[in-house]
């Protein structure tokens, strides 16, 4: 079956660093693939996505490529602030009405 | 648009007691989902539907139930409560034609079985 793994955490860094987060992922077909963001005590939120190949999604700073030939679509961002502090998700969906398959999620902390 | 919204934010349960979870949205959306997320884990499906009057199982439904009589409203109803339902609760929703599959979600209940 599908599957999704993303590099475990917690990932540390100082602000201003430069952030990837590593997501490969197992599934038929062509997903569409996405990141979700929970910031602490809330809910998830879309951060970005792409729904074919080589698509590029970006959202406040952050990047991630669908890589097709790699099965991978790592999150990037060049300069992390305390504000991202928070757990991100990879997932993927093929159809509509079924579930979103999620990674375990990666816990990011920045400090000042 | 208030998107997704659930309720109660948190709950704490004896064994054995039951509860509703409240999820509404207000997008017209036509498929709606409940997940739970377990602590450094993703998120499972409970249970979904695809309109009003129509729901079926996810990958881990064993002591929850569903209805949908509107497009509107999806409650999860847990019956006897048991400690391996401590967890937190996520509903979405989507658009059947969304081709891009993507899932709002609502911001959770955190519930507690003791």
């Amino acid at each position: 079956g599908d599957s999704v793994t993303q590099m475990e955490g917690p990932v540390t860094l100082s602000e201003e660093a430069f952030l990837t987060i590593n997501c490969t992922y197992t599934a038929t077909g062509y997903p569409s693939l996405f990141w979700y963001v929970q910031y602490p005590g809330e809910g998830l939120q879309l951060l970005l996505k792409a729904t074919k190949a080589d698509d590029k999604g970006s959202n406040k700073g952050f990047e991630a490529t669908y890589r097709k030939e790699t099965t991978s679509f790592h999150l990037e961002k060049g300069s992390v602030q305390v504000s991202d502090s928070a757990v991100y998700f990879c997932a993927l969906n093929h159809q509509a009405g079924t579930a979103l398959i999620f990674g375990k999620g990666t816990t990011l902390s920045v400090s000042s | 648009n208030a998107g997704v919204t659930q309720t109660p934010k948190f709950r704490i349960l004896k064994i054995g007691q039951s509860m509703t979870l409240q999820c509404a949205q207000d997008m017209n959306h036509n498929y709606m989902y409940w997940y739970r997320q377990d602590p450094g884990m993703g998120l499972k499906l409970i249970y979904y539907s695809v309109g009003a009057g129509i729901t079926d199982k996810g990958e881990v439904p064993n002591g929850y139930n569903v209805s949908r009589s509107t497009t509107e409203d999806f409650p999860l109803r847990l019956e006897l409560a048991a400690p391996s339902q401590t967890s937190v609760y996520f509903c979405a929703s989507s658009y059947s034609w969304d081709r891009t599959y993507e899932q709002y979600f609502g911001p959770g209940t955190r519930l507690t079985v003791t």
